[in-house]
């Protein structure tokens, strides 16, 4: 399977851990976005890298929270002192945005999410 | 926070029904993308828009990139059970690093 992978597939934790998940994005891919999702709701935008680069971090994205991508290839993301709040699936996504005559594509495509329960 | 308008919000449906769902927004976008998620899984990329007027299938589904750029439909032919799940539209900006906006998702629900 050449899709996103992510690790682990659920964690439950008590208030207060850190927590650590991790993205394979797909092997050609340069783009990588961490998501959150709550039940009802899209997923809302966290952070984005392209190749090990940070670029852009959303207002979300509160100081208990860092992501990294040392080698441009899978990422991390902490959440320390976690809070009951911070209960939601993460998910991640890659790309590789292409550049056509009409625009630019920019799929993203998603792996299955970390479901994190904070106890 | 979300700036796409989805709806409708869930859909009771009997098998072999079509089904229509919209997203409308405030913004206009350069890319319209179609999700399906199912309970416990990610996103599943079901359609991709690139262009204003853009009418595209995928099987059973068809999707299409409104005039305005400001809207998008999907519609399901001849539902069968394994389209339960729920539906997002995403919008895009190119100018804004790819982002992507998303719809609050249509629940598909087949009435046995």
């Amino acid at each position: 399977d050449t899709g996103v992978s992510q690790d682990p597939r659920h964690k439950i934790t008590k208030r207060g851990q850190n927590v650590t998940f991790r993205c394979d994005p797909i092997s050609e891919h340069n783009r990588l976005y961490w998501y959150r999702q709550t039940l009802g709701q899209g997923p809302e935008f966290l952070t984005y890298f392209q190749n090990e680069a940070q670029l852009e971090k959303s207002r979300l994205l509160s100081d208990r929270f860092s992501a990294e991508r040392p080698k441009g290839s899978f990422s991390t993301l902490e959440i320390q002192r976690t809070e009951q709040g911070d209960s939601a699936m993460y998910l991640c996504a890659s790309s590789f945005p292409i550049p056509t005559d009409t625009g630019i594509k920019n799929i993203q495509y998603f792996g299955a999410g970390t479901r994190l329960s904070v106890l | 926070g979300q700036q796409l308008n989805q709806s409708p919000q869930s859909m009771f449906i009997q098998e072999g029904e079509d089904v229509s769902m919209n997203c409308t927004s405030s913004s206009i976008f350069n890319t319209w993308l179609w999700y399906k998620q199912d309970p416990g899984e990610g996103p599943v990329l079901l359609i991709a828009l690139y262009k204003a007027g853009e009418l595209t299938s995928n099987g059973r589904l068809t999707a299409q990139f409104g005039i305005t750029r400001k809207d998008s439909f999907l519609n399901i032919s001849a539902s069968i059970p394994s389209d339960v799940g729920i539906y997002f539209c995403a919008g895009q900006l190119w100018d804004s690093n790819y982002q992507l906006i998303w719809g609050a998702g249509t629940k598909l629900i087949i009435k046995p």
